[in-house]
Formats: structure tokens, sequence, C-alpha cells
């Protein structure tokens, strides 16, 4: 049962565009909502994330919008680059479960220049 | 450079075989994890260690077993090696969860294992 759904599975954007990558979840225990970034042949890396509390988190060309009634939070990417190009996986984590991250199926984004 | 470190980098093996990867971390973290990540790019984790005492151990064959020799280093032994074996294998580390707070995971670059 995959308890994170993440689309679309691939996704190209044109250079100054904006990218939009969905979330969903199920388990409404979960309570710390991180998306990662890999750029292949690298491991994943922290972008940024946000917890149930707040509604939207942005860093930069970066936001994320959260809608805890619709259990779902997305990515989104503004004025994007060619340099954005990557996987992109959102992430959900239980409190009681530690550390333990349960990750989304990725999204590949492609901006084109 | 701190980081998180794996070697080796791509590792090609017959079927059958028992191999090791190796993951060391200079990051002060208290915590290891052990990630596959199939053809389709899905990440799931496998282990997790703190200060040396398992912590999170998923549904794994146990032909899979980690090790952590210290807090800093943590190894994954597989053995009988099968085809369904081939993915990426990430290590990660962390400061320790169980502190309360939320901590970033930090990636090393990956281990390609592809098993003939």
């Amino acid at each position: 049962q995959q308890q994170v759904k993440q689309s679309p599975q691939s996704l190209i954007v044109q250079k100054g565009g904006i990218s939009i990558i969905n979330c969903a979840y199920e388990n409404t225990a979960f309570d710390y909502f991180p998306w990662y970034q890999q750029f292949p042949g690298k491991g994943p890396a922290l972008l940024i994330a946000i917890r149930p509390d707040v509604s939207e988190k942005k860093e930069g060309r970066f936001t994320i919008s959260f809608n805890k009634s619709a259990k779902q939070f997305s990515l989104h990417i503004m004025d994007s680059q060619p340099g954005d190009s990557a996987t992109y996986f959102c992430a959900a984590r239980k409190e009681t479960s530690g550390s333990r991250l349960t990750f989304g199926e990725g999204t590949q984004l492609t901006v084109n220049p | 450079d701190t980081a998180v470190s794996q070697t080796p980098k791509y590792l090609v093996t017959q079927m059958g075989n028992d191999k090791s990867i190796k993951c060391e971390q200079n990051l002060g973290h208290d915590t290891m994890y052990w990630y596959k990540q199939d053809s389709k790019k899905f990440l799931k984790i496998m282990f997790s260690y703190n200060n040396k005492e398992l912590i999170i151990n998923e549904t794994v064959p146990n032909r899979f077993s980690p090790k952590s020799p210290d807090k800093a280093h943590l190894n994954l032994h597989i053995n009988s090696l099968e085809l369904g074996d081939s993915a990426v294998y990430f290590c990660a580390s962390s400061q320790d969860p169980r502190r309360g707070d939320i901590v970033e995971q930090f990636f090393g670059p990956g281990t390609r294992l592809t098993v003939l």
C-alpha cells in the first residue's frame, strides 16, 4: 500500500515557467512533509519541508502548499531553470516512527532552455 | 569535506555471491540508515542504526545484514545475491531523531549494485 502518492511521474517545463508537483497522503498521523531533490548519480538532498500547522512555506523560488483537510501538499518551483532538472521526491513522517520517511514515487522534472 | 561517503560506487557481481557496501559519515551524527532505490527510482528505507543500535528494521530478507562498528560507520552485507537485489543503495545519516525534533537526513552518493 503506497501511503504517499506523487504525480506526475514526469514533467517538462520551459525555462521561466512554473513547475508543480503534487502529493497526497492517507495517514493523518504524518506530521512532517519534506521534499527531496535528486540529481543523476547523486543522493537525494533535502530541498524544503513543512509541518501541517502551516499552509505554505516559501524558500526562494521553491514553495510548499499544504492542504491538511484534503491531505495533499505540493511543490511549486517558480521561474524554473534548466539547473532545476532533477527527480523530486515528496515524503512524509509520523512522529511516532522516529526517523522513518515514507517517500512518494518521484517526479522527473526537465526544464528546457 | 564533511559528508556521507559510500564505497564502492559501482558493484557488479554474479548471482549467489556475497558482497559488502561500506558507509561512513563525518557529520558527527548519531543515526545512520540504508535505503534501496529500485529501477523505478522508488526509495524505501531498509535499516536504521542509532549509536550502533538497530532501531528500524523493515521487511528485508535476512540475506541483508547491517553492521555498525561505530556510530560513524554503517556497512551493509548481502549474502547469496539475487537478480532482484540489483538497485542503488543509499546510506544516510542524521542527528538522533528521538530527541524529539525533526532532523534532516543527509544522503550519500549511492552504490549501484548490478547482479548478473
